[in-house]
């Protein structure tokens, strides 16, 4: 079956600091990968996607790129804020089916 | 505002209550989802409504009991629960039914529930 490996957090940085939140996955078809975030008390917002092999989705100063040959979808920073310590869920869609996520990771950004 | 509205936000009852989460959107999507989302456990897909028909009911004890009158509103009715019951739980919307590939999902804000 379908399934998105994250890493385990707390990932914790200082402000500015580069952040990478390591995600690969497994699927049966040719799936949609997602990047989603969500913020203390509240629900999940998507954050970027990516449809197809060597696409980058950004937003907010965050990137990641599909990378078939890898199974990948790493989600990266330049510099993080301390408004970015949320919960970052990594997710997959195979069309027809519901989104598969991942666990969930938590960062944690001080000043 | 995300478009998904969930209500109330906070939520406690007894476990011989009777109660109902609702969510509602106005994005003109027609598939709509209710997840769990437990204290260090994965987010848990309950159940799935596209075009108003559930199409899918992943296990969920029958004292969870959903309903989709119209694509517009989705409620979670809740009777006799137990304290691990007590979650956040998610609704979500998206285009095209199911073909959410190209789309993902949007979330509400959640109703954090407390079964004492």
């Amino acid at each position: 079956g379908d399934s998105v490996t994250q890493m385990e957090g707390p990932v914790t940085l200082s402000e500015e600091a580069f952040l990478t939140i390591n995600c690969t996955y497994t699927a049966t078809g040719y799936p949609s990968l997602f990047w989603y975030v969500q913020y203390p008390g509240e629900g999940l917002q998507l954050l970027l996607k990516a449809t197809k092999a060597d696409d980058k989705g950004s937003n907010k100063g965050f990137e990641a790129t599909y990378r078939k040959e890898t199974t990948s979808f790493h989600l990266e920073k330049g510099s993080v804020q301390v408004s970015d310590s949320a919960v970052y869920f990594c997710a997959l869609s195979v069309r027809y089916s519901t989104l598969t996520f991942g666990k969930g990771t938590m960062l944690l950004v001080s000043p | 505002e995300t478009g998904v509205t969930q209500t109330p936000r906070h939520l406690v009852m007894g476990m011989t209550n009777k109660k109902s989460l609702k969510c509602e959107q106005h994005l003109g999507h027609n598939a709509m989802y209710w997840y769990k989302q437990s204290a260090k456990k994965p987010l848990e897909l309950m159940f799935v409504y596209s075009l108003e028909e559930r199409v899918e009911n992943n296990s969920v004890p029958s004292r969870f009991s959903p309903e989709c009158p119209n694509s517009s509103h989705l409620f979670l009715h809740l009777h006799t629960l137990q304290p691990e019951d007590s979650a956040l739980y998610l609704c979500a919307s998206s285009q095209d039914g199911l073909r959410a590939a190209n789309y993902g999902y949007t979330f509400g804000s959640g109703t954090r529930l407390t079964v004492v």
